[in-house]
């Protein structure tokens, strides 16, 4: 299987602070990559597919980039409502697996 | 607007079969691929496997011995069945779906599924 490994696995911010959360394969996806949120009780929302390619309706304030092993997540300036649970996940080779999630707090 | 709604029974014995349904609305089922995905209380994601609209499977191979995903195409449903259940598959499961190569753009609500005698 393909480990995928984030970093940190929490950050506490300020809103309107820049966020960079990274996600490491451990072998090479392309940039066979997403990115979801997840609020407590929620199911995961769909943010990034394709390493860098805006989900429809998601704020431009996300942005994601990187290919091959190495991933990364911004949030340019963080919103009340962007405090969550944030994974990667590739879509490479099955099995589909995820990162181990970084929770983005208040800080 | 897409939806998915799942249902099943949340209080498993050991031992038992775990069964969750899961109702596409709102959009077709062809030309996607539906997916299960499990979250264990405050740990991550594991993709449990897929069917696609034609039938064909994939499994994680983690459960691949305990797991039967089907799907009926006349009512847009699809199903999850685990078998010999234990306490660590104590988790929501959520069904998904599968847009382009492995991208889950919709979800349903999750259900809390707990293994306990």
């Amino acid at each position: 299987d393909i480990q995928m490994t984030q970093s940190p696995s929490s950050v506490s911010a300020s809103v309107g602070d820049r966020v960079t959360i990274t996600c490491r394969a451990s072998q090479g996806i392309s940039s066979w990559l997403a990115w979801y949120q997840q609020k407590p009780g929620k199911a995961p929302k769909l943010l990034i597919y394709a390493a860098s390619s805006l989900q429809s309706g998601v704020p431009s304030r996300f942005s994601g980039s990187g290919s091959g092993t190495d991933f990364t997540l911004t949030i340019s300036s963080l919103q009340p409502e962007d405090f969550a649970t944030y994974y990667c996940q590739q879509a490479n080779t099955f099995p589909l697996t995820f990162g181990g999630g970084t929770k983005v707090e208040i800080k | 607007q897409v939806q998915l709604q799942q249902w099943g029974a949340g209080l498993l014995k050991p031992s038992e079969t775990l069964s969750l349904t899961c109702a596409v609305y709102g959009g077709s089922f062809s030309d996607y691929y539906w997916m299960w995905i499990r979250q264990p209380p405050g740990k991550g994601l594991e993709w449990i496997g897929e069917i696609s609209h034609s039938g064909s499977t994939n499994y994680n191979p983690s459960l691949k011995s305990r797991v039967t995903i089907s799907g009926d195409t006349s009512k847009n449903q699809f199903s999850l069945k685990l078998n010999s259940a234990t306490a660590a598959d104590t988790a929501v499961y959520y069904c998904a779906r599968g847009s382009g190569r492995g991208i889950l753009d919709y979800w349903g609500q999750g259900t809390l599924v707990t293994v306990s005698s």
